[in-house]
């Protein structure tokens, strides 16, 4: 089944320190999709990136990166250098793109807080 | 701005009422999903509508129902309210039918059910 593990409740880090958020996913399909979603205090969620998995390049983005490793099935995103502004809950989810069923599994999320 | 918007923001309403949720989607977008996140639960899927068909079902109550109209926004309905849904309620489009695709939220509407 379709599961995806965000074991990180709440990372607390002070501001410039690099960050790691972890996530794990399990599925059984070779065609599948991965997200993440940012949820800052304001609460509506943000976009941030979407990788397939015949993809397994690393992404940067700015102060952002993230690290798919399919033999670990893990898509880790990291934090450079980390800002106040970063404070958010961080989603991490799955599709799979051969589910009839056609549902976005989503991770419990990872409330990161960066203090100044 | 993710140029989804959703109404109202807030609602408090008493258990036993019924309530309608709105959400117009980006501008080309033709999906229209809906999450309800409590504290307890976090981030639920509940029904997905695509060019006004239904589309995927997830975790929806019998007393929930939604709808996606013509000009592509959608409505959800909650009736028969209870404490328990007492939720922030999500709206998101995307321009395809699938789940592969990236979604844009709106802001959400925060229900209270007193």
């Amino acid at each position: 089944a379709q599961k995806v593990t965000q074991a990180q409740t709440e990372i607390s880090v002070v501001e410039k320190e690099d960050v790691t958020l972890d996530c794990v996913y399990e599925t059984r399909d070779t065609t599948y999709y991965l997200f993440w979603y940012k949820q800052p205090p304001s609460g509506e969620l943000v976009f941030l990136i979407r990788r397939n998995s015949f993809d397994e390049q690393n992404e940067i983005s700015g102060r952002y990166s993230w690290n798919f490793q399919k033999s670990t099935s893990s898509f880790n995103f990291t934090i450079t250098a980390s800002q106040v502004v970063d404070s958010a809950v961080y989603f991490c989810a799955l599709s799979e793109a051969g589910d009839s069923n056609y549902q976005l599994i989503w991770g419990a999320g990872t409330k990161l807080i960066i203090k100044p | 701005d993710s140029g989804v918007t959703q109404t109202p923001k807030h609602l408090i309403t008493a258990t036993g009422q019924r309530v309608t949720l709105r959400c117009s989607p980006r501008s080309g977008d033709l999906s229209v999903y809906w999450y309800q996140q409590s504290l307890d639960q976090g981030l639920q899927f509940l029904i997905q509508y695509y060019n006004g068909e239904e589309r995927a079902k997830g975790n929806i109550l019998e007393r929930f129902s939604a709808q996606q109209f013509p000009d592509l926004h959608s409505e959800l309905n909650l009736s028969s309210l209870e404490l328990g849904d007492s939720a922030l309620y999500f709206c998101a489009s995307s321009v395809g039918d699938g789940m592969t695709d990236e979604q844009y939220f709106g802001p959400g509407t925060r229900l209270t059910v007193t």
